[in-house]
């Protein structure tokens, strides 16, 4: 099962409000991604974090590696009809390279 | 350029069958990772492939396998089939040497039914 836990399950929001959404382990990690996938599709890379306290922007995207290295967070800026998905973070242990653990997703809804 | 690409794109077997599926990494890639996406739910690790050799595998039973390919191409075998094992199944490759800094690209997945 799951071993990371992202909330919120599900968000339903207006067009543009901001999103906030979290990733937890009890484990430490030494790499962060989130993803996004829309129906039909694979996960596609959004941001990749390598450090604790990382803070990286892709667009109206800001992702950031906790201080713990348990934690993860991303917040999406102005949402837009384009941004309905569902969210991944997916974590890799420093000894398990190439091995992901992924939450089990946010899902956006925007509406006009 | 194109991406990972995976086939078939649906599937219906019968429990207790075997199935291949198969996955051509994006090109320029040579490490592939399987994984397997249930309905809602997140995608779990099965195992990761580079050099033709299974280099990391999660928790998952024997009965599925894989191979690499010398092209880098790779295929997942999975044996004894359960309805359980129902799902979505997604490759993802990398060039080793650049995954930290450009992660894992994912292809569209194949959608396994058993009944």
């Amino acid at each position: 099962g799951q071993q990371l836990n992202q909330s919120p399950q599900s968000m339903f929001i207006q067009e543009g409000e901001d999103v906030s959404m979290n990733c937890t382990s009890s484990s430490i990690f030494n790499t962060w991604l989130w993803y996004k996938q829309e129906p039909g599709e694979g996960p596609v890379l959004l941001i990749a974090l390598y450090k604790a306290g990382e803070l990286t922007s892709n667009g109206r995207l800001t992702a950031q590696f906790g201080i713990t290295r348990k934690d993860s967070f991303l917040n999406i800026s102005a949402s837009i009809p384009s941004d309905v998905g569902i969210y991944f973070c997916a974590g890799q242990l420093s000894d398990s390279w190439g091995k992901f653990q992924f939450g089990a997703g946010t899902q956006v809804v925007v509406t006009p | 350029d194109a991406g990972v690409t995976q086939s078939p794109t649906h599937l219906i077997k019968t429990r207790g069958q075997q199935v291949t599926l198969r996955c051509s990494p994006k090109s320029g890639h040579d490490t592939v990772s399987w994984y397997q996406q249930a309905l809602g739910q997140g995608p779990q690790f099965i195992f990761q492939y580079y050099e033709e050799e299974e280099r990391q595998r999660g928790n998952f039973p024997d009965r599925f396998s894989g191979h690499q390919f010398p092209n880098y191409s790779s295929e997942l075998n999975v044996n004894a089939l359960l309805l359980g094992d129902s799902a979505l199944y997604l490759c993802a490759s990398t060039l080793l040497t650049q995954a930290a800094n450009y992660g894992y690209t994912f292809g569209s997945g194949t959608r396994l039914t058993v009944v």
